[in-house]
């Protein structure tokens, strides 16, 4: 079974650009979960979609969006990209019933902003 | 104050000894506690899962939480090298508002 896909791996942009990250969950998985990992401060939770509507969002700004498809793969847009937005952005899959509490990651994009 | 304070460490071992691992918070309303492993260009996974307060085992894992004190643990018994990685506390007060410590970065000498 194919475990949550996440591309690009690496991407490099320059401040003020847009960044396109995307996740394909795990199938028969409903729920897709985006994090922020920087450096030092853990997962911070920045949006959850399920059966294709936004259902939470973190305490991020609104230029962080997102959405989900029909065949639940999400993708994460960053607008206006600001130095500190450098960071592994991972996206997480989870049946449907389950929650939160029982995440499958995929391995990340590291998104560095120059 | 963070909601979940975590020891970034790093936490060096050699092989064969009990690892020790500790979250505290501040928000009594989490009930479901959780230890993720991360190891190095991978996403984290789900090591333990636990609700309330009390221990769980799997393994060499042992899992502490105790809700009184605000403060959960992970044993790890006769550590390996492939055990070196970062360990995540998360907890949640239902299943959806997870939140997750900085992590801790073990490693284990051989």
């Amino acid at each position: 079974e194919a475990g949550v896909t996440q591309s690009p791996t690496h991407l490099i942009k320059t401040r003020g650009q847009q960044a396109t990250l995307r996740c394909s969950p795990i199938s028969g998985h409903t729920s897709v979960y985006w994090y922020q990992q920087a450096l030092g401060l853990g997962l911070q939770f920045l949006l959850w979609y399920d059966e294709g509507e936004e259902r939470n969002r973190g305490n991020f700004p609104p230029r962080f969006s997102g959405r989900q498809f029909p065949n639940y793969s999400s993708e994460l847009n960053v607008n206006a990209l600001e130095l500190e937005d450098s960071a592994l952005y991972l996206c997480a899959s989870s049946s449907p019933g389950s929650g939160a509490n029982v995440l499958t990651f995929g391995a990340g994009s590291r998104l560095t902003v120059l | 104050q963070k909601e979940v304070e975590q020891d970034p460490g790093p936490l060096s071992v050699p092989e064969g000894a009990i690892v020790s691992l500790n979250c505290t918070y501040s928000n009594s309303a989490f009930q479901y506690f959780m230890w993720y492993r991360q190891y190095s260009r991978k996403g984290p996974e789900l090591l333990m899962y636990t609700y309330s307060s009390g221990n769980k085992e799997d393994g060499r894992f042992t899992a502490q939480v105790d809700k009184s004190s605000k403060y959960i643990s992970l044993f790890i018994r006769d550590s390996q090298p492939s055990d070196s990685a970062t360990y995540l506390c998360a907890m949640s007060p239902d299943l959806y508002k997870l939140s997750f410590g900085a992590g801790t970065t073990v490693t284990v000498r051989a």
